[in-house]
């Protein structure tokens, strides 16, 4: 199975850029995936294939990333962001997510 | 606009079964792979299954595996989720969502989500 690493928390102040990593175990391609998730709500996807942002996202949340290595940025972050946020691989079932990441106002 | 709706969840003992539904609606259904995802209170997300737009291909997480069926009703626009041999490591909020038919797309819809909850 391919494994996600996720750092569990990061503290951010509002207005602030902030970049969220996501290490696969193995290549998963471009097929990696970032969802948001606020509180009491199902799962929304953000970024689609590492860099396209799903219309109606604002564009102040942008990926990047191939192979292994990804990342989701927020600039600047508003107080409207603060979710969890999870990275999901479709490269190869079983499908994986990562474990999460809580984004914190400092 | 595109809409998942669960229905089915509850209390049920260890050992028994249940049954998911998800109606789909606002799009067309038979045109989409579906999947399920659970996510246990306070946990991370899980992918459970996935089913093809005409259940062609089937796949399931190796914690499930045996246990656990999906399946679909084009004509109904509902994907199913049969659970039976249910444990209490089952307890989780299972949601729906929908997977664009291409090479390794995204979960683009998901569903408000069903609470399950296996406990003697």
């Amino acid at each position: 199975d391919t494994v996600l690493t996720q750092s569990p928390a990061l503290a951010v102040s509002l207005g602030q850029r902030v970049t969220i990593s996501c290490r696969a175990s193995k290549s998963v391609s471009t097929y990696m995936h970032w969802y948001q998730q606020k509180s009491g709500q199902q799962p929304k996807l953000l970024i689609y294939s590492a860099s396209n942002l799903k219309s109606g996202v604002p564009s102040r949340f942008s990926g990047s990333g191939s192979g292994t290595g990804f990342t989701l940025t927020i600039d600047p972050v508003e107080a409207d962001d603060i979710a969890n946020y999870y990275c999901q691989q479709t490269n190869e079932l079983p499908y994986t997510f990562g474990p999460g990441t809580k984004l914190e106002l400092k | 606009e595109e809409q998942l709706v669960e229905s089915g969840g509850g209390l049920v003992q260890p050992g028994r079964s249940l049954k998911l539904s998800c109606l789909a609606s606002g799009f067309t259904f038979s045109n989409f792979g579906m999947n399920w995802i659970r996510q246990a209170p306070g946990k991370g997300l899980e992918w459970v299954a996935s089913i093809s737009s005409s259940s062609s291909y089937i796949y399931y997480a190796d914690t499930v595996k045996g246990r656990f069926t999906i399946s679909r009703d084009n004509a109904r626009n509902t994907l199913y989720l049969q659970m039976t041999s249910l444990r209490s490591e089952d307890t989780a909020l299972y949601y729906c969502a929908r997977q664009p038919v291409a090479r390794g797309t995204a979960f683009d819809s998901w569903g408000q989500g069903v609470m399950v909850t296996v406990s003697s």
